[in-house]
């Protein structure tokens, strides 16, 4: 069965590092996000990608943050200077058609732990 | 701006007891409404969902109905087993088609 895969699974990092978080969608899906939850808090959206250009972003995602699909198949979330509030799960989404028909699917996550 | 609230967390049942998960939203226009589980280990998958008012989504023995007049969407299981033990999320989808979700609840079954 097709699966989005992410990774790293787990990366621990220093204050003020850059961070890329790499996620392999679904091949034939069009829509792409990245969500993350802080330990204990909701899941968040942060950037929808779609037509290889961001579609939508919260107020979370500032400049900090940005996305990328280099090579057609890698969709990846670059965090350029990581701050100890951007520690939590960072989970990678895909899907095909539009949401109210299309289901959304999920990577099992990425970890990060900022020191 | 959109929202979903759930229950209080965490939740521990005894196999065969019936559960029901609490969720309530708020919204303009119509969203579709959904349930997502994260089993230990894995990714977010969805469980069931519903698009418009009065639908009913079920799955595994799962079954939440959408409420247009209570704004809700609670998650019910007749008869909870072991291998239900997971992370519960209630989500919703507006009319920009991006997913907002409730906080999860964690739910644990003992045999």
């Amino acid at each position: 069965e097709p699966e989005v895969t992410q990774t790293p699974s787990h990366q621990v990092t220093q204050m003020g590092q850059e961070v890329i978080l790499r996620c392999v969608p679904i091949s034939n899906h069009l829509y792409f996000y990245w969500y993350r939850q802080i330990l204990g808090q909701k899941v968040e959206f942060l950037v929808s990608f779609y037509n290889n250009e961001i579609s939508e972003k919260s107020e979370i995602f500032d400049d900090q943050f940005s996305v990328e699909r280099p090579d057609g198949s890698n969709f990846t979330l670059k965090i350029r200077s990581t701050k100890l509030e951007d520690s939590a799960m960072y989970f990678c989404a895909s899907r095909l058609a539009p949401l109210n028909t299309g289901e959304l699917f999920f990577g099992e996550g990425s970890r990060l732990t900022v020191l | 701006g959109d929202s979903v609230t759930q229950m209080e967390g965490p939740v521990t049942l005894s196999e065969e007891a019936f559960l029901t998960i609490n969720c309530t939203y708020t919204a303009t226009g119509y969203p579709s409404l959904f349930w997502y589980v994260q089993y230990p280990g894995e990714g977010l998958q969805l469980l069931l969902k519903a698009t418009k008012a009065d639908d009913k989504g079920s799955n595994k023995g799962f079954e939440a109905t959408y409420r247009k007049e209570t704004t809700s969407f609670h998650l019910e299981k007749g008869s909870v087993q072991v291998s239900d033990s997971a992370v519960y999320f209630c989500a919703l989808s507006g009319a920009n088609s991006k997913l907002t979700f409730g906080k999860g609840i964690t739910l644990s079954v003992r045999p």
